[in-house]
């Protein structure tokens, strides 16, 4: 299986701020990857899809790079509402791994 | 608008099998292109894909619970479903159906929660 490793399981960043998630892959997933965002009692909610392609609805703060095994999320001018945890997904192997999550939080 | 809605007993005991439900509205299960999928979220957090079935009825497991576990349909209702055993309390989770667009997961459920306790 391909392992996702998002290395921070916390972030604290201020609100109006900027900030990056990472996700690496344990092999090249060739931009086979998505992002989601869970907010708590919620089921996840699809952000990005393609390392880069923003689904409808997602506001434009949200942006999806990387390449290989190395991915992004970045937010920015953080707004409340954007307090979640945000979750990658591979879809490149048949079998689909997510990583463990990084939960943003406001300073 | 498509939506999904898990339905389950909540509570099982130990080596007992389990069957969940997913009821889709707005669109047709067999709908080309689009897989059914089921997907749990652990205690902590950690999510794992299970498996899925393709609009055509084929069926793929994440090999690590395809031993016990099976997916099957009703078309007829717009439903699929989920069959686990032998479970133990490893397996306590919420359980999310989910529609596959690609390899991506683009709408859900609002999730089931499985409790395995005796």
């Amino acid at each position: 299986d391909i392992q996702m490793t998002q290395s921070s399981s916390y972030l604290s960043v201020s609100l109006g701020g900027r900030v990056t998630i990472t996700c690496k892959a344990s092999d090249h997933i060739n931009n086979w990857l998505a992002w989601y965002q869970q907010k708590p009692g919620n089921a996840p909610r699809l952000l990005i899809s393609g390392a880069t392609s923003l689904e409808t609805g997602v506001p434009s703060r949200f942006s999806g790079s990387g390449s290989g095994k190395d991915y992004t999320l970045s937010i920015t001018s953080l707004q409340t509402e954007d307090v979640a945890t945000y979750y990658c997904q591979q879809y490149w192997s048949t079998i689909f791994t997510f990583g463990s999550g990084t939960k943003l939080e406001i300073k | 608008d498509v939506q999904l809605q898990e339905s389950g007993p909540g509570l099982v005991k130990p080596s007992q099998t389990v069957s969940l439900t997913c009821t889709v509205t707005g669109i047709s299960i067999t709908t080309g292109n689009y897989r059914w999928s089921w997907i749990r979220q652990f205690p902590g957090n950690k999510l794992e894909w299970i498996g899925y079935i393709y609009y055509s009825g084929t069926i793929t497991y994440n090999p690590s619970l395809t031993s016990r576990t099976t997916i099957t349909r009703d078309t007829s209702k717009n439903q699929f479903f989920l069959e686990m055993n032998s479970l133990t309390a490893e397996d306590t989770a919420t359980y999310y159906c989910a529609r596959v667009r690609r390899g991506v997961f683009d709408y859900w459920g609002q999730g089931t929660t499985l409790t395995v306790s005796s």
